[in-house]
């Protein structure tokens, strides 16, 4: 595709469920990142992946939040038994490899938990 | 550990004015600086580097090392131009994470 895509791109659930959030990035970019945008904390590094592995996972706010990548392309972000403060816009991006290439941004995936 | 601030959250200025957005960082390192930029309703999006020196939509800015700033400037402001900006900051560590700043909008009016 064009650019990078994500899906869905809005998400209501009940407090207490789990939720999978898909990125598809830019054909050929090895590096993926997420990033969740909220209103109290701004922008903020979730984890990143280079290829399959992910090398820094230092952002993830808990363990119930995990994340896969696999064939070096779609990465799932999955979110579980949620709660109210995970409600914000989930945001991909994807670069070319890890060396300071500039980061292309999907359209985010807007969760709300209720 | 790496930070970015961005002290004003809103700017208001008329069309044809300046406009200066500022951002103030802290890394221990020498950082990568960026600034992205989202208009209304469109993803973010790289509005310049600072390694690249140049100019963007007639926005420039200037790594000061001494200042630890990264200062984003036009000198005549189109309405256009309103949107939300977003100062970021990448490591030399495995993976250049960035780290972005609060963001400011931007509000150019007629």
């Amino acid at each position: 595709g064009a650019g990078v895509s994500q899906s869905p791109s809005n998400k209501v659930t009940e407090k207490g469920k789990d939720v999978e959030l898909r990125c598809d990035p830019i054909s050929g970019h090895t590096a993926l990142y997420w990033y969740r945008q909220s209103l109290g904390q701004g922008l903020e590094f979730l984890i990143y992946f280079q290829g399959n592995s992910a090398p820094d996972k230092s952002g993830l706010p808990s363990d119930r939040f995990s994340a896969e990548r696999t064939g070096g392309s779609v990465s799932t972000l999955t979110i579980q038994r949620t709660q109210q403060e995970d409600s914000a816009v989930y945001l991909c991006a994807s670069s070319q490899a890890a060396g300071n290439q500039p980061q292309h941004f999907g359209d985010g995936t807007r969760l709300s938990i209720l | 550990a790496q930070r970015v601030t961005q002290p004003e959250k809103l700017l208001s200025v008329f069309k044809g004015a300046p406009v200066e957005l500022k951002c103030n960082y802290s890394y221990s390192g020498s950082p990568e600086l960026f600034w992205y930029v989202q208009y209304s309703r469109q993803r973010l999006q790289l509005l310049l580097r600072h390694i690249s020196r140049e100019s963007i939509k007639g926005f420039t800015a200037d790594l000061n090392k001494g200042e630890t700033s990264f200062h984003l400037k036009k000198p005549f402001a189109q309405e256009e131009d309103s949107a939300m900006y977003y100062c970021a900051l990448s490591g030399t560590a495995a993976g250049n994470k960035l780290t972005f700043g609060g963001g400011t909008r931007v509000l150019v009016k007629p």
